[in-house]
């Protein structure tokens, strides 16, 4: 069945450091593939997302791309911020028989940014 | 915003008592999932709805119920509550026609069973 992997965390930086957080896929087909945030005490936030080989997905300075040759989709951003402390998770989108999607997770990667 | 309200938002129960779980939608959104949240697992599909009365299993079914009679009200039930079942579970909804993958959380409920 369909997978995503996560690099492990926590991860802790220091403000305007350089993020990467590693994802990878494993899946029949051509799926979606999606990070979301998780602000603590909240639910999940669309973060970005990209849908076919080669797309660019990007938000509030967050970038992940979507390359099937790797299957990966790392999410990076330049300079992070104390704001951006939260928990990350990678996904993909099973599309179902019935139509709709269903999302496989990776395990989350928390983020903390000190000042 | 997608309009997503999940009620109650925190519940304490006992072993071996039913619970039922109330997910909200205010737009007529045709696609709804129930997900639990666990440490080391990500979030994992329980149940979904793909129209009123149409539902599926997902990944970890077993020991919950789902049931949709109309189109804004998901529940998710606990027929009979065992500690594993502890959790924070979360509700999602997907746009239909023009985006099916995307999916837009509910604020969750977090569940103990003692």
């Amino acid at each position: 069945g369909d997978s995503v992997t996560q690099m492990e965390g926590p991860v802790t930086l220091s403000e305007e450091a350089f993020l990467t957080i590693n994802c990878t896929y494993t899946a029949t087909g051509y799926p979606s593939l999606f990070w979301y945030v998780q602000y603590p005490g909240e639910g999940l936030q669309l973060l970005l997302k990209a849908t076919k080989a080669d797309d660019k997905g990007s938000n509030k300075g967050f970038e992940a791309t979507y390359r099937k040759e790797t299957t990966s989709f790392h999410l990076e951003k330049g300079s992070v911020q104390v704001s951006d402390s939260a928990v990350y998770f990678c996904a993909l989108s099973d599309e179902g028989e019935t139509s709709g999607s269903r999302l496989t997770f990776g395990e989350g990667t928390q983020l903390t940014v000190n000042p | 915003d997608a309009g997503i309200t999940q009620s109650p938002r925190h519940k304490v129960t006992e072993t071996g008592t039913p619970v039922t779980l109330r997910c909200h939608q205010t737009e007529n959104h045709r696609y709804m999932y129930w997900y639990r949240q666990d440490p080391g697992h990500g979030l994992r599909l329980i149940h979904y709805s793909y129209g009123v009365k149409d539902t599926d299993k997902g990944e970890v079914s077993d020991g919950y119920s789902v049931s949709r009679s109309k189109t804004e009200d998901f529940l998710l039930t606990l027929e009979s509550a065992t500690s594993s079942q502890t959790s924070v579970y979360f509700c999602a909804i997907s746009l239909g026609v023009w985006d099916t993958d995307t999916q837009y959380f509910g604020p969750g409920t977090r569940l103990t069973v003692l």
